[in-house]
């Protein structure tokens, strides 16, 4: 079974709209984190913003905000007011922790093209 | 966020030679790196875990003698990749883990090296 679950391939959205893309985790482990990245054309990974498993308050960056439904395993990210930049790809990640050290495992990311 | 720089950016070579990735933590010491291979269109696929003094650990079907790794110290860790073919040619992308308390230890990446075998 996939780990981390993005169904959205693409998803399309007006310049200053807001936007979710959704994000589902599979995981056992009581200790673990959630990681947005984006991946510009250009390739680099920018981190965008974390939720850990205990933290009682949905994360938020700037613009950026994770809506965290633990009981659900969902940890959707919504981008508020789009901008032409926000056009890239988007990666759902989960830290776990066996062993005492972590790893990352991606989804399968969205593409998100934002229209003038 | 923490600085990780990536050296080369591209590189193009010829079928049966090896090419060397390096990758620097600028502002901060990793204790361990990880090596991310992508290919088109897809996601991130860990490669190995780069352990400061230590051996790598390697995911499940990666040849370690295919694509070794060394940390040497606590800001650099290199990926060459030996006897390169055309299916090795990939997006090849480092992180590396921020111990820094409160950090989370989030996972900053380096801005990644196309490798073109011809």
């Amino acid at each position: 079974a996939q780990k981390i679950t993005q169904t959205q391939p693409g998803m399309f959205v007006q310049e200053k709209e807001a936007v979710t893309l959704d994000c589902t985790y599979d995981t056992s482990d009581p200790s673990y984190g959630l990681f947005w990245y984006k991946q510009p054309s250009s390739g680099e990974m920018i981190f965008l913003i974390y939720q850990g498993s205990y933290d009682q308050q949905n994360a938020t960056e700037g613009r950026y905000s994770l809506n965290f439904q633990k009981a659900r395993k969902s940890a959707n990210l919504v981008i508020s007011a789009s901008q032409l930049g926000d056009s890239a790809m988007y990666f759902c990640a989960m830290r776990e922790s066996p062993s005492g050290y972590s790893t990352l495992t991606f989804g399968k990311g969205t593409m998100l093209l934002v229209s003038p | 966020g923490a600085v990780v720089s990536q050296h080369p950016s591209w590189v193009i070579c010829k079928s049966g030679t090896s090419v060397k990735i390096e990758c620097r933590s600028l502002d901060f010491q990793a204790t361990t790196m990880f090596w991310y291979r992508q290919f088109p269109k897809q996601s991130l696929m860990l490669m190995a875990t780069s352990n400061e003094g230590s051996k790598a650990t390697y995911e499940q079907g990666v040849e370690k003698d295919k694509f070794l790794i060394n940390h040497a110290s606590l800001t650099l860790s290199t990926l060459t990749v030996t006897s390169a073919h055309p299916e090795d040619s990939s997006f090849y992308i480092c992180s590396a883990r921020d111990p820094t308390p409160g950090f989370q230890e989030t996972q900053y990446f380096g801005p990644g090296t196309r490798l073109l075998v011809l």
